[in-house]
């Protein structure tokens, strides 16, 4: 089974500066993927980023990069030039086929609740 | 914007009503999923269709029942709720296959209140 801890249960940050949000996995699965979702106030869940776990280059959107450590696994959020609408809870979350469904198994950890401070 | 839509958004029910939930998507996803989210929890996993067929049951009590009439729609009908059922009920999709770039993709939910 695999579990997702996310260590932090509310961080805040000023308004355009930048801001870690840590995640740690523990899974046997080689074939796999991470993502952070964002959910505001509205609870709608938003992806933010996706990793695959074969690619060793960190993937980037926009503000939101991720520092992926495969061997430690390990993998943080860092936002960028932080804004009043990043305000939400950040889940961590592990995905990994389900054999011979079509279809996948996302374990999500407990979640951060980030708050931007102008 | 969300391509998975869910309707109602907001619904209150008594726990004797019969009521249904609904989620469609347009996006060719071939996977559909029902989770429920308590207040401050991540959210649990209910139910898994592949294909129009139903892969995954996390042992959920009986009085939910799903039913997918075709790839692009999923429902959740309600019977005999209990207070304790209220909660955000959130669809999702994905592609189905088992290729790279995979995602599960959420719609905005369902609120949910039993009285």
């Amino acid at each position: 089974a695999q579990t997702v801890t996310q260590s932090q249960p509310e961080m805040s940050v000023q308004e355009a500066e930048t801001v870690t949000l840590s995640c740690t996995y523990d899974t046997s699965e080689n074939n796999y993927y991470l993502f952070w979702y964002k959910q505001p106030p509205s609870r709608q869940m938003i992806l933010v980023i996706r990793q695959e776990a074969y690619k060793q280059q960190n993937a980037t959107e926009n503000r939101f990069s991720v520092n992926f450590q495969k061997a430690a696994k390990s993998f943080s959020l860092k936002i960028s030039d932080s804004q009043l609408g990043d305000t939400a809870m950040y889940f961590c979350a592990f995905m990994k086929p389900i054999s011979g469904a079509g279809s996948y198994q996302l374990t999500f950890g407990k979640g951060t609740k980030l708050s931007v401070i102008p | 914007d969300t391509e998975v839509t869910q309707t109602p958004k907001h619904l209150v029910m008594g726990m004797t009503n019969k009521k249904s939930l609904k989620c469609e998507q347009h996006m060719g996803h071939r996977a559909m999923y029902w989770y429920k989210q308590k207040a401050k929890k991540p959210p649990e996993l209910m139910f898994v269709y592949s294909y129009e067929k139903l892969s995954i049951n996390e042992s959920v009590p009986s009085r939910f029942s799903p039913e997918c009439p075709n790839s692009s729609l999923l429902n959740l009908h309600l019977h005999a709720l209990q207070p304790e059922d209220s909660a955000l009920y959130l669809c999702a999709s994905s592609q189905g296959s088992q290729s790279s770039g995979n995602t599960i993709y959420f719609g905005e939910g369902s609120w949910l209140t039993v009285v």
